[in-house]
């Protein structure tokens, strides 16, 4: 089975700290996304990435970066934590969404003090 | 245009009895669906997935769905709920349409009274 890990279950930061949440899968998958979840308004796409240093923009990309260094490893940064970025973050990856859809990490719970 | 839509934001049944998880999707063409499932503090599980093959669909723990293209349906089912399946389930379809990505529904949450 694929897996995909998320280094922290729950991470507590100040608020205008420099924040690093790093997710890894063991399956080689290109594809490797980045949600926030927050109540009432469902899952929201953050960043994706099809390759090794390749990335693009989803649905809610301002405050956020990423970095895509090795295909296994795929990094959502919070340039300068802010207390509405406290979140459930989710990371997931896929070789084929289309027939398997995706795989998911078990996700970060940001708290921004 | 809103792509999935799930009709009920929260669930409620009694344990041993019957589940229904209703979803909608807007497609021009011949979508993915899948459902996923997610507990409390947990990340999501595939639960199901369609994908152009058998119109009904047969999942993890019990649960099945039904693809009708003609009513642009894609309800989730269980004959007999269990305390274990109170959760939160995502309707999620895959189409080029919405380019190359999965797009989740809102989400619906089943409480599962004892």
């Amino acid at each position: 089975d694929v897996k995909v890990t998320q280094s922290s279950r729950y991470l507590v930061k100040r608020t205008g700290e420099k924040v690093f949440l790093e997710c890894v899968q063991d399956m080689d998958h290109e594809n490797m996304f980045w949600y926030r979840q927050d109540p009432g308004l469902g899952l929201r796409l953050i960043y994706f990435s099809y390759d090794v240093k390749m990335k693009e923009k989803g649905d809610i990309p301002e405050g956020y970066s990423v970095s895509r260094e090795k295909k296994e490893r795929f990094s959502l940064i919070l340039e300068s934590a802010s207390t509405n970025q406290t979140s459930m973050y989710l990371c997931a990856s896929s070789f084929n969404w289309d027939l398997y859809g995706y795989t998911f990490g078990s996700g970060t719970r940001l708290t921004v003090v | 245009a809103q792509s999935v839509t799930q009709l009920d934001s929260h669930v409620s049944v009694s344990e041993g009895t019957p589940v229904l998880l209703r979803c909608n999707y807007s497609s021009s063409y011949s979508p993915s669906l899948f459902w996923y499932v997610q507990h409390p503090n947990k990340g999501l599980q595939l639960l199901l997935k369609y994908t152009s093959a058998a119109t009904l669909v047969k999942g993890i723990n019990g649960f099945e769905a039904e693809f009708k293209k003609s009513e642009t349906s894609f309800h989730l089912t269980k004959p007999s709920a269990h305390m274990s399946d109170a959760a939160e389930y995502f309707c999620v379809v895959s189409d080029w349409e919405y380019g190359n990505k999965l797009v989740f529904g809102a989400g619906t949450i089943l409480r599962v009274k004892s």
